[in-house]
């Protein structure tokens, strides 16, 4: 089964802090994927990586910075916290492939910012 | 601009019935389209998916429909069940490895 892990369930943090959010992956996936989950706005693609040290901004990359060392990790940065930054953050990862279409996510960071 | 549309935030349906989730798209470049369903606290998880050049595909309890002339699909349970509950999402793809989602419909099954 592949499996994505992220570093933390629940996180809180203070407005102007940096914050790492790490997500690993074991299926040799080549892309991976940063999401917020807001109440009535879905899925918002922030960051995708399709190759190690590749990265490509999503709908809303704004405030935020990726880094792809690996190609089983992601990280997301947030530079300098602020409270509309409190999310619901979700990592996914998938094939490369018109044949592949699934994306397989972890189980979610809650930040909050005070 | 929303490419991905649920418009019914919330449905209720009773055990044993029949739940009906819809979903709209304006990209006619859409070739995949796919459902998640989330539970809380846990990432969504992948539950059926249509390709672009077919009309129906079943899985179980679970069926998707598209329909491409009114560039809308639709996510059929039958029979509800109490675990059924959660968030379902609408993903679809234009071809390149992004998806884009809906904005999801929270399902209750009521006992």
């Amino acid at each position: 089964d592949v499996k994505v892990t992220q570093s933390s369930r629940y996180l809180v943090k203070r407005t102007g802090e940096k914050v790492f959010l790490e997500c690993v992956q074991d299926m040799d996936h080549e892309n991976m994927f940063w999401y917020r989950q807001d109440p009535g706005l879905g899925l918002r693609l922030i960051y995708f990586s399709y190759d190690v040290k590749m990265k490509e901004k999503g709908d809303i990359p704004e405030g935020y910075s990726v880094s792809r060392e690996k190609k089983e990790r992601f990280s997301l940065i947030l530079e300098s916290a602020s409270t509309n930054q409190t999310s619901m953050y979700l990592c996914a990862s998938s094939l490369t492939g018109l044949e592949y279409n699934e994306q397989f996510f972890g189980p979610g960071t809650r930040l909050t910012v005070l | 601009d929303q490419q991905v549309k649920q418009n019914s935030p919330s449905l209720s349906v009773q055990e044993g019935r029949i739940s009906i989730l819809n979903c709209d798209y304006t990209n006619s470049m859409f070739d995949y389209f796919l459902w998640y369903k989330k539970y809380p606290a846990e990432g969504p998880t992948f539950l059926i998916s249509i390709s672009s050049i077919k009309d129906k595909n079943e899985d179980g309890r679970f069926t998707v429909f598209l329909n491409k002339s009114a560039k809308h699909l639709s996510l059929h349970i039958v029979p509800s069940q109490p675990g059924d509950s959660a968030v379902y999402f609408c993903a679809a793809r234009t071809g390149a490895n992004n998806l884009f989602f809906g904005t999801g419909t929270r399902l209750t099954v009521i006992p």
